[in-house]
């Protein structure tokens, strides 16, 4: 079993469109939670880090369900340019402090 | 930009040679990280460094990787007698590093490495 694992999509949604991403993780142990954007040949960026009581950044809000393991982002109002591949990334924090990425879910915003 | 340049950009190189892929982050950032993404797989850990100590090679493939850091900034990543499956883009990542459990990490542009 992978530990983060993600629906690979692809995920087709009109401009405008509300769409969430789901992650689990199977490590109990993480601290640290990521949303990370990777456009096509390009490194991956961060979007957002993702905390216990949720957040919010502009069109996007991180929730985190450490009970059930579980990331998810949602995208308000889509725009063609949010069309890349969104990976869930975990880490346990101290120690081993490496990041543990998810395979990703490709989006593609069509006008 | 994210604050950390690699080099080179791309890199081909035939089966059997040694290759060295360098990450130089902007100053101050104790953390340094490498990581490889293979075509059509997920980022994969490499090596961890806080400063110019690496407590963390657990993600190293095999000994013919290795890297160093000096001077607490600069870092490079060589393989010995490159093979077919080493080729993949090498990303290296600066860490907000310090106390706490959040480690935000903020990538290069990677080295695209081909072996034939």
């Amino acid at each position: 079993r992978k530990e983060v694992e993600q629906d690979p999509g692809p995920f087709n949604v009109p401009e405008g469109a509300t769409v969430a991403f789901n992650c689990t993780y199977s490590n109990s142990a993480s601290q640290s939670f990521f949303w990370y954007r990777q456009d096509c040949r390009k490194e991956p960026k961060l979007l957002m880090s993702v905390y216990s009581s949720g957040n919010e950044d502009g069109r996007f809000t991180a929730q985190l369900n450490r009970a059930s393991q579980y990331i998810s982002l949602l995208i308000r109002d889509s725009k063609l340019s949010d069309s890349a591949t969104y990976l869930c990334v975990v880490s346990t924090g101290t120690g081993r402090r490496a990041l543990t990425f998810g395979s990703g879910t490709r989006l593609q915003v069509q006008p | 930009g994210a604050g950390v340049s690699q080099s080179p950009s791309n890199k081909v190189t035939e089966k059997g040679k040694d290759v060295e892929l360098r990450c130089d982050p902007i100053s101050g950032h104790t953390a340094l990280y490498w990581y490889r993404q293979s075509l059509g797989q997920g980022l994969e850990f490499l090596i961890y460094f806080q400063g110019n100590s690496a407590p963390d090679k657990s993600g190293l493939p095999s000994d013919r990787f290795s890297a160093e850091r000096t001077g607490g900034s600069v870092s490079t990543l060589t393989i010995q007698r490159t093979q077919q499956e080493d080729s993949a883009v090498y990303l290296c990542a600066r860490g907000t590093g310090g106390g706490g459990s959040y480690n935000e990490q903020f990538f290069g542009p990677g080295t695209r490495l081909t072996v034939l």
